[in-house]
């Protein structure tokens, strides 16, 4: 099955500067790839995601690239905000076509700390 | 804004009690999902639905866990008997398979503690 490993694990940022968080996948047929964020004592929420056909998506400062041939992508927030601590979890899905929704394979997470 | 909603939202017992979790998905959502959550094992697929059929159950220890969909707008886990070691979050996810929504949408969770 699908293996997605993320680093780092713990990322401590001062407030405005940029953070970056890598994942790679194995299984050369997942083909989309969403982000959630989960604040403490929450549910895991969809900050953005993308699909096997584009390089890079960016919604406002989230911003997520994706290397096909070097099987990995990123997540990567500029001007960071206290508000955006909390623990963001990478994830790849192999199935789903068209109408069927596949399996989530998750990444172990990355604490994220930003500091005023 | 429509959620995922699941109950109870916390839950004590003690070892050798059953404990049953319910969730609630969208509504229209044709994918349900069963997440556990701890410290040490981060997010695991326990089981998942399609059109209220068991796809995937491989992640759930099948002696004490199972996993049902009575109706479309019900999907229950149960644990009998509970251990200490299922003390962790109890995360219900449910989506619907199209080419412009792949999202799933995550329940607040059950947090369960088995003393």
């Amino acid at each position: 099955g699908e293996n997605v490993e993320q680093h780092p694990s713990t990322l401590s940022v001062q407030e405005g500067d940029s953070a970056v968080i890598k994942c790679t996948y194995s299984d050369s047929a997942s083909n989309y790839f969403p982000w959630y964020k989960q604040e403490l004592g929450k549910r895991p929420q969809l900050i953005i995601d993308i699909r096997s056909n584009v390089g890079e998506k960016k919604d406002q400062r989230i911003a997520v690239t994706l290397n096909k041939t070097a099987k990995h992508f990123s997540l990567h927030i500029t001007e960071t905000q206290p508000e955006d601590s909390a623990v963001y979890f990478c994830a790849a899905s192999t199935g789903g076509r068209g109408s069927t929704l596949g399996r989530l394979y998750f990444g172990r997470g990355t604490q994220l700390t930003v500091w005023p | 804004d429509a959620r995922v909603t699941q109950t109870p939202r916390h839950k004590v017992t003690e070892m050798g009690q059953e404990v049953t979790m319910r969730c609630q998905p969208i509504l229209g959502h044709n994918t349900v999902f069963w997440y556990r959550q701890t410290m040490m094992q981060g997010l695991e697929l326990l089981a998942y639905f399609r059109n209220r059929a068991p796809l995937d159950d491989s992640g759930m220890p099948k002696d004490r866990f199972s996993a049902e969909m009575p109706d479309a707008t019900l999907a229950t886990l149960k644990i009998q008997p509970s251990e200490p070691r299922d003390s962790a979050v109890y995360f219900c996810a449910s989506g619907i398979g199209t080419v412009s929504q792949e999202t799933q949408y995550f329940g607040p969770g059950t947090r369960l503690l088995v003393l």
